[in-house]
């Protein structure tokens, strides 16, 4: 069974510090695809970034990348130049094509002014 | 920017009723979710429908819930008797079938409170 391990449930960084997300999963799967939820306070879980298990490249969209290390199973996050409305829950999740979701725990981020 | 709406985005009901659960996917996605995630804990799967069936369900999913595709449009969630344990948001979501075959557009949610 595939499980999502985040490993760290809260972290607070300074306001333009870089802050890094840690996640693993376990699969026996080859092709599959790696989420990054934020859930800010209003509680709607919006897409951060996504990386297709295929992809040898790290996705990144502006501010956020990840580290994909496929044969370690890890997908973590790295947040640049954090800001106040960075503020949130982050959810890293795994998803066989067309299958559920399966969501690690999360971690809840804070952005100091 | 198409998006993923739910009505409505907050429901209180009494123990024992039956709630219906709103959801209009994005307009050419074939495949439909609903998680839930009762304040403070994980994201929990419920179900997923495909082609005007259920393809994938959850043990959470049981005989008190059901989903259905009424008009085309609408994708909406039936918990038949609501318990104090069914206090959550739920998140309706939907993906395509090519290129972003695999990325989940979630609506706001409808968070559900049991008295």
């Amino acid at each position: 069974a595939q499980t999502v391990t985040q490993s760290q449930p809260e972290m607070s960084v300074q306001e333009a510090e870089t802050v890094t997300l840690s996640c693993t999963y376990d699969t026996s799967e080859s092709n599959y695809y790696l989420f990054w939820y934020k859930q800010p306070p209003s509680r709607q879980m919006i897409l951060v970034i996504r990386q297709e298990a295929y992809k040898q490249q790290n996705a990144t969209e502006n501010r956020f990348s990840v580290n994909f290390q496929k044969a370690a199973k890890s997908f973590s996050l790295k947040i640049s130049d954090s800001q106040l409305g960075d503020t949130a829950m982050y959810f890293c999740a795994f998803k066989r094509s067309n299958y559920q979701l399966i969501w690690g725990a999360g971690t809840k981020l804070i952005i100091k002014p | 920017e198409p998006e993923v709406t739910q009505t409505p985005s907050h429901q209180v009901t009494q123990m024992g009723q039956e709630v219906i659960l709103r959801c209009v996917p994005i307009s050419n996605h074939l495949y439909f979710y609903w998680y839930r995630q009762i304040l403070g804990q994980k994201v929990e799967f419920l179900v997923s429908f495909y082609n005007n069936e259920i393809s994938e369900k959850s043990e959470i999913f049981d005989d008190q819930f059901s989903v259905e595709r009424p008009d085309g449009s609408n994708f909406t969630l039936k918990i038949r008797s609501t318990k104090l344990e069914d206090s959550a948001m739920y998140f309706c979501a939907s993906s395509g079938t090519s290129g972003n075959a695999g990325e989940l557009f979630f609506g706001e949610g409808s968070r559900l409170t049991v008295l």
